[in-house]
């Protein structure tokens, strides 16, 4: 199975301000990543497919790059409603396989 | 608009079966392959099983292969998991989702809690 690694697993940031969080892979999954949203009690919204491919709706303050193993979801001008949990999903091969999670908080 | 509603969670003893259904409307749901994925509480998701639009390419994740079975009914667009052998491990929220390629919309959940 592919692992994916999701870094940081936790982010403290102030409204307006840049982050970024970053999904390794354990082999090439050729852009097959995606990026999820999800709030409390709330199902997961895909962000990002592709892996920077910019799903419909989603305001243009996220953003993905990568390839090969090394992926990266930005997100640009915090504000309020980005406090989530963020996750990544390789479906390059089966089984998909979810990065571990980050949860962004906003100071 | 697409939905997907879940539906026939509980809590259910180990050892024994539950079966959940995914109704499906606002697209085609004969052209998309569905899955199934789970959150545990408090935890990160795992993919469970997925089934192709005709049914003819089916697959599981190794913890519930053996138990768990994925179906759907095109005529019903209605998506179903029959699980059986539940073990305590097996307590989370489950979501159907529609895939293409990655999963792009998910339902709200229903959740299956086993405990004695």
């Amino acid at each position: 199975d592919i692992q994916m690694t999701q870094s940081p697993a936790s982010l403290s940031a102030s409204l307006g301000e840049t982050v970024s969080i970053e999904c390794l892979a354990s082999e090439d999954i050729y852009n097959n990543l995606a990026w999820y949203q999800q709030k409390p009690g709330k199902s997961p919204q895909l962000l990002i497919y592709y892996a920077s491919s910019l799903q419909d709706g989603v305001p243009s303050r996220f953003s993905g790059s990568g390839s090969g193993t090394q992926y990266s979801l930005k997100i640009n001008s915090l504000e309020s409603e980005d406090a989530a949990t963020y996750f990544c999903l390789q479906d390059s091969e089966y089984p998909p396989t979810f990065g571990g999670g980050t949860k962004l908080e906003l100071k | 608009e697409v939905q997907l509603v879940e539906s026939g969670g509980g809590l259910v003893q180990p050892g024994r079966s539950l079966k959940l259904s995914c109704l499906a409307s606002g697209f085609t749901f004969s052209n998309y392959g569905m899955n199934w994925i789970r959150q545990a509480p408090g935890k990160g998701l795992e993919w469970v099983a997925s089934i192709s639009s005709s049914s003819s390419y089916i697959y599981y994740a190794d913890t519930v292969k053996g138990r768990f079975t994925i179906s759907r009914d095109n005529a019903k667009n209605t998506l179903y998991l029959q699980m059986t052998s539940l073990r305590s491990e097996d307590t989370a929220l489950y979501y159907c989702a529609r895939q293409a390629g990655y999963f792009d919309y998910w339902g709200q959940g229903v959740m299956v809690t086993v405990s004695s």
